[in-house]
């Protein structure tokens, strides 16, 4: 089965801290994506990665950066958190370019106070 | 107008029903379309995959596409508590990327 990890279940933060969320996937995937979800607008995608070190942005970037170093790993960064950043991070990774077939983490559950 | 459109429910039915969920959708590109499972607190899991038109089924689950009314749906068998989750529909056009519909949220009552 494949597998894909999240770093943490649930996160506080204060507003202005950087912070990091960090997913590793077990399947060789070459395509990874970041999404958020928030109740009645669904899933949003942040930033997708089809290759190592290679990065684009989805429908909302702004305030965030990512980095994939690695071909399991791939890291969202909030450069300096705010309270609209609150909401569940989601990591997929998928064998299609286009998220067809993704398999989710577990989410990552992000308060900023 | 969104591309996907998803009634987020809840919907509620009793222990053994046979429930259908659905999503419209705008854009004729899509090609690939997907179910979602996801339950409270925990990461969409991939339900139903399938393209084009066309019928698929695994088990309780069956998974339908009028890609000429630009409509798809899920329909679940004898439906279990264990149902209870909100569904995802998902859909693609070839290299492009997922877009979702908002989620419906069921319940199954014992």
């Amino acid at each position: 089965d494949v597998k894909v990890t999240q770093s943490s279940r649930y996160l506080v933060k204060r507003t202005g801290e950087k912070v990091f969320l960090e997913c590793v996937q077990d399947m060789d995937h070459e395509n990874m994506f970041w999404y958020r979800q928030d109740p009645g607008l669904g899933l949003r995608l942040i930033y997708f990665s089809y290759d190592v070190k290679m990065k684009e942005k989805g429908d909302i970037p702004e305030g965030y950066s990512v980095s994939r170093e690695k071909k399991e790993r791939f890291s969202l960064i909030l450069e300096s958190a705010s309270t609209n950043q609150t909401s569940m991070y989601l990591c997929a990774s998928s064998p299609h370019r286009g998220a067809t077939e993704a398999f989710f983490g577990q989410g990552t559950r992000l308060t900023v106070v | 107008q969104k591309e996907v459109e998803q009634d987020p429910g809840p919907l509620s039915v009793p222990e053994g029903a046979i429930v259908s969920l659905n999503c419209t959708y705008s854009n004729s590109a899509f090609q690939y379309f997907m179910w979602y499972r996801q339950y409270s607190r925990k990461g969409p899991e991939l339900l139903m995959y399938t393209y084009s038109s066309g019928n698929k089924e695994d088990g309780r689950f069956t998974a339908q596409v009028d890609k000429s009314s630009k409509y798809i749906s899920l329909f679940i068998r004898d439906s279990q508590p264990s149902d209870s989750a909100t569904y995802l529909c998902a859909m693609s056009g070839y290299g492009n990327k997922l877009v979702f519909g908002a989620g419906t949220i069921l319940r199954v009552k014992s």
